[in-house]
């Protein structure tokens, strides 16, 4: 079964810390990965895509590398400010324009 | 810049009603997709839609959901005959291929309540 995990679920920083997310998936077989952000009662906005034949898309003050083979992805934050602290998705899609598996995201909290 | 609009945003009904929930992707996209996120649990897929046709279902997309592209524009979803555990936030989304690698944008979401 195509599983998304992602950990920790919740994460508390201090503001200007540098900061890691994780997300593993069970088939390597993916197409592309996808992060988003989504605040509480709002919809999802995408940060970055990947593309399985990549190793790292950078937006920013946010990096995120993938690892296909281990079926591993990181969101690096740099510098976290307090207008940072939502819920961060992690996504993957299998075959191209096919549907996205989600992850159950980590809520993040930046505290000034 | 582009954005994908979904109305209405919060939507109230009694068991059994019919809802309509519409959403207009960004205009040159050609795959469509809804999916659901019950309070605190994953974002889930519902439905693709492709070149006028479904492309892919999941299991929560039964005889009760339906889809249509009316007018080029619009992309709905209807739920015939509502039950208590459709209640959720639904989202639309739209992606392209050309330069975008299928990156999917997703709509504000409409807030469906089933009492």
């Amino acid at each position: 079964k195509q599983e998304v995990t992602q950990i920790p679920a919740a994460l508390s920083v201090p503001e200007g810390e540098n900061l890691v997310l994780n997300c593993s998936f069970t088939d390597s077989a993916i197409y592309n990965l996808q992060w988003f952000r989504q605040d509480p009662g709002k919809g999802l906005t995408s940060l970055l895509l990947i593309q399985s034949s990549q190793r790292e898309q950078t937006s920013g003050r946010l990096n995120a590398s993938l690892d296909k083979s281990s079926g591993r992805s990181t969101l690096y934050i740099a510098a976290s400010q307090p207008g940072d602290s939502a819920t961060y998705l992690c996504a993957v899609m299998y075959n191209q324009g096919g549907k996205l598996i989600f992850g159950q995201g980590t809520e993040l909290s930046v505290k000034p | 810049e582009p954005e994908v609009t979904q109305t209405p945003s919060h939507q109230v009904t009694q068991m059994g009603q019919e809802v309509i929930l519409r959403c207009v992707p960004i205009s040159n996209h050609l795959y469509f997709y809804w999916y659901r996120q019950i309070l605190g649990q994953k974002v889930e897929f519902l439905v693709s839609f492709y070149n006028n046709e479904i492309s892919e279902k999941s299991e929560i997309f039964d005889d009760q959901f339906s889809v249509e592209r009316p007018d080029g524009s619009n992309f709905t979803l209807k739920i015939r005959s509502t039950k208590l555990e459709d209640s959720a936030m639904y989202f639309c989304a739209s992606s392209e291929l050309l330069g975008k690698g299928y990156e999917q944008y997703f709509g504000p979401g409409t807030r469906l309540t089933v009492t």
